[in-house]
């Protein structure tokens, strides 16, 4: 399994946007790239999923460049309530890999 | 979307009770279902696969005896905790996902032994 490297923490203020960086130098070629969002005591909530380029839904965008040793995950103008940990995955075509999480971004949003 | 729901969100018992926590997959159904725990401050660490109609695969320090897991139906997973102890205190957390999808998440069951 493709390990990850990402910042463990980020502070941002409202209205700002964010971009958290992620490293998975050894992804495999039928890997794609997943993010997840998590509040305290609650489950990862599904982000985003991408294989490669740009992957845009109507909370982030992902962007993957050519060699796809890394993604970035562009949250535009956050919120208090983006506040949260964001995991990156690397995840296995077909949908039942195991996931296996990073210690995640700490996203602090300040007013 | 794909919803899975955890039950129970809280549970406090004394040392020595058993716990059970189901998982359902609500608008799809699951083969697989995965099985996380996660201390404080720290991120998910996988405990167990559950499959449907066999055995469940536990992760390399995981006792299958402590944990019992149960896949009885395709939308329906439970993780029963045996003689619970403070040390198991924990948030317990599962997954599913349709076939070639994302996985989604329960919204975790909080044990608390006492």
């Amino acid at each position: 399994l493709a390990k990850t490297t990402q910042p463990i923490s980020m502070d941002s203020y409202e209205g700002q946007e964010v971009n958290i960086t992620c490293s998975h130098n050894n992804i495999a070629t039928n890997d794609y790239i997943t993010w997840y969002q998590q509040f305290p005591s609650q489950g990862p909530r599904f982000i985003i999923q991408g294989y490669k380029t740009k992957v845009t839904n109507e909370v982030a965008s992902l962007f993957i460049p050519a060699d796809r040793k890394s993604s970035t995950l562009s949250l535009p103008r956050v919120s208090l309530s983006d506040t949260a940990v964001y995991y990156c995955l690397v995840v296995g075509a077909g949908g039942y890999s195991t996931l296996t999480f990073g210690k995640g971004t700490m996203l602090l949003v300040s007013p | 979307g794909a919803v899975v729901s955890q039950h129970p969100s809280w549970v406090i018992c004394k040392s020595g009770t058993s716990v059970k926590i189901e998982c359902r997959s609500l608008d799809f159904q699951a083969t697989t279902m995965f099985w996380y725990r996660q201390f404080p401050k720290q991120s998910l660490m996988l405990m167990a696969t559950s499959n449907e109609g066999s055995k469940a695969t536990y992760e390399q320090g995981v006792e299958k005896d402590k944990f019992l897991i149960n896949h009885a139906s395709l939308t329906l997973s439970t993780l029963t905790v045996t003689s619970a102890h403070p040390e198991d205190s924990s948030f317990y957390i599962c997954s599913a996902g349709p076939g070639g999808q994302p996985q989604h998440f329960g919204d975790g069951t909080r044990l608390s032994i006492l």
